[in-house]
């Protein structure tokens, strides 16, 4: 069974320093991933998806098939990065379309 | 474009109640989902429906159903509700599977007393 796990409940760093959000998945497929964001009242929404290789507000991830890790990462953290960030896996097989979302890692960016 | 609309926001149950949150999207999309979310405990996934008439059990079905008689709906029913049911529940569409992104809904905070 598919499964994703954050190993951090609670992230703290100082504004400026860099900041690394743990991923790692359990899938015997192709995984597709999402690092997803909630600000503080705002509904959950995609940062980022592996496929697009892409960097959202300066946060970059890369998929490590070899370690199954899907790492979230910036350089130098700003104060409006404090959220709970959510890693996902899609599936395909006999479970397509079904989403699943790891834990969750609260980021706080202290001033 | 109202995106994923969830009903009500808030609502208080006694135990042994019944009760159906609504969820309902605008975008034709294909794919409906519902997460609970408790605290330290991330989003678990109750059930999902990848197209109108089909859905499949996710991690915690036990003590919910769903129907998706409709693309744009996708109800998920309380019965006999218990405290265990205490959660914020967020219902997402997706317009497929793969790499598309899955918009969420504004959440139903649920306190069952």
């Amino acid at each position: 069974a598919q499964r994703v796990t954050q190993p951090e409940k609670l992230l703290s760093v100082f504004k400026g320093a860099p900041v690394e959000l743990k991923c790692n998945y359990s899938y015997s497929g192709s995984p597709e991933l999402f690092w997803y964001v909630q600000y503080s009242r705002q509904r959950l929404q995609l940062l980022l998806r592996h496929i697009s290789r892409e960097s959202i507000k300066g946060f970059t991830a890369d998929l490590n098939k070899g370690e199954t890790s899907f790492h979230l990462k910036k350089p130098f953290a700003q104060e409006e990065d404090s959220a709970m960030y959510y890693c996902a896996l899609r599936t395909g097989g006999t479970s397509y379309g079904k989403l699943t979302f790891g834990q969750g890692t609260i980021l706080t960016v202290h001033p | 474009n109202a995106g994923v609309t969830q009903t009500p926001k808030f609502r208080i149950l006694k135990i042994g109640q019944s009760m159906t949150l609504q969820c309902t999207q605008d975008m034709n999309h294909n794919y409906m989902y519902w997460y609970r979310q408790d605290p330290g405990m991330g989003l678990k996934l109750i059930y999902y429906s990848v197209g109108a008439g089909i859905t499949d059990k996710g991690e915690v079905p036990n003590g919910y159903n769903v129907s998706r008689s409709t693309t744009e709906d996708f109800p998920l029913r309380l019965e006999l509700a218990a405290p265990s049911q205490t959660s914020v529940y967020f219902c997402a569409s997706s317009l497929d599977r793969g790499h598309t992104e899955a918009f969420f809904g504004q959440g139903t905070r649920l306190t069952v007393v």
